[in-house]
């Protein structure tokens, strides 16, 4: 079993869209949980991260995690053809350990 | 945010050969750097984390003798694919962190695309 799962994908959406990506973990030792925007052929791009349980919100973006079924999500508003990418989320149990990356959903939002 | 730049972007060797990718922290001082591949349609795959002024640390399965890697300053990072194959062909991605024990905050490169002919 992977320590971080994703669905692949890809999730394709109409332009406004509510979109919801979600991830499960295994480990209950992660803290902190992030989510990467990756657009082809670049490096991800650090767009939210969460510590513990919790919503936290920014622009159209909201991260959400629910330490007690291991589940974190992302959820984009007003969905724009921009967002169009791949998504990875990741997990971290703190001090100097190494981040665990899902696999990512390719998004594809439609004008 | 911080910004983290790779030379070269996209590389074609001949296999047998060596190559140098550099990774470099351009407007904060990264004590820590990762290196990472990524197959396409797959995850980020961690091969080696390196602190300045010491040896990498090599994640299973990586071989030290095939992918030197070199963290000579607090803002370059290098890695070298040596005697490069075809299998070696790959996107390679760094990141860098500050170096606060929170290390989750890690800058990401924008990638080599590597092949190996």
């Amino acid at each position: 079993q992977k320590e971080v799962e994703q669905d692949p994908g890809p999730l394709s959406v109409p332009e406004g869209a509510i979109v919801s990506l979600n991830c499960t973990y295994s480990n209950s030792a992660f803290q902190y949980f992030m989510w990467y925007r990756q657009y082809s052929r670049k490096g991800p791009e650090l767009l939210m991260y969460t510590y513990s349980s919790g919503n936290k919100e920014d622009g159209r973006f909201t991260a959400q995690v629910d330490k007690s079924s291991k589940y974190i999500s992302l959820f984009i508003r007003d969905s724009q053809p921009s967002d169009s990418a791949t998504y990875l989320c990741a997990t971290h149990s703190g001090g100097y350990q190494k981040v665990t990356f899902g696999t990512g959903t390719k998004l594809q939002v439609i004008p | 945010g911080a910004v983290v730049s790779q030379h070269p972007s996209r590389v074609i060797c001949k296999s047998g050969t060596s190559v140098k990718i550099e990774c470099r922290s351009l407007d904060f001082q990264a004590t820590t750097m990762f290196w990472y591949r990524q197959f396409p349609k797959q995850s980020l795959m961690l091969m080696a984390t390196s602190n300045e002024g010491s040896k990498a640390t090599y994640e299973q399965g990586v071989e030290k003798d095939k992918f030197l890697i070199n963290h000579a300053s607090l803002t370059l990072s290098t890695l070298t694919v040596t005697s490069a194959h075809p299998e070696d062909s790959s996107f390679y991605i760094c990141s860098a962190s500050s170096g606060t024990s929170d290390s989750y905050e890690q800058y990401f490169g924008p990638g080599t695309r590597l092949t190996v002919t």
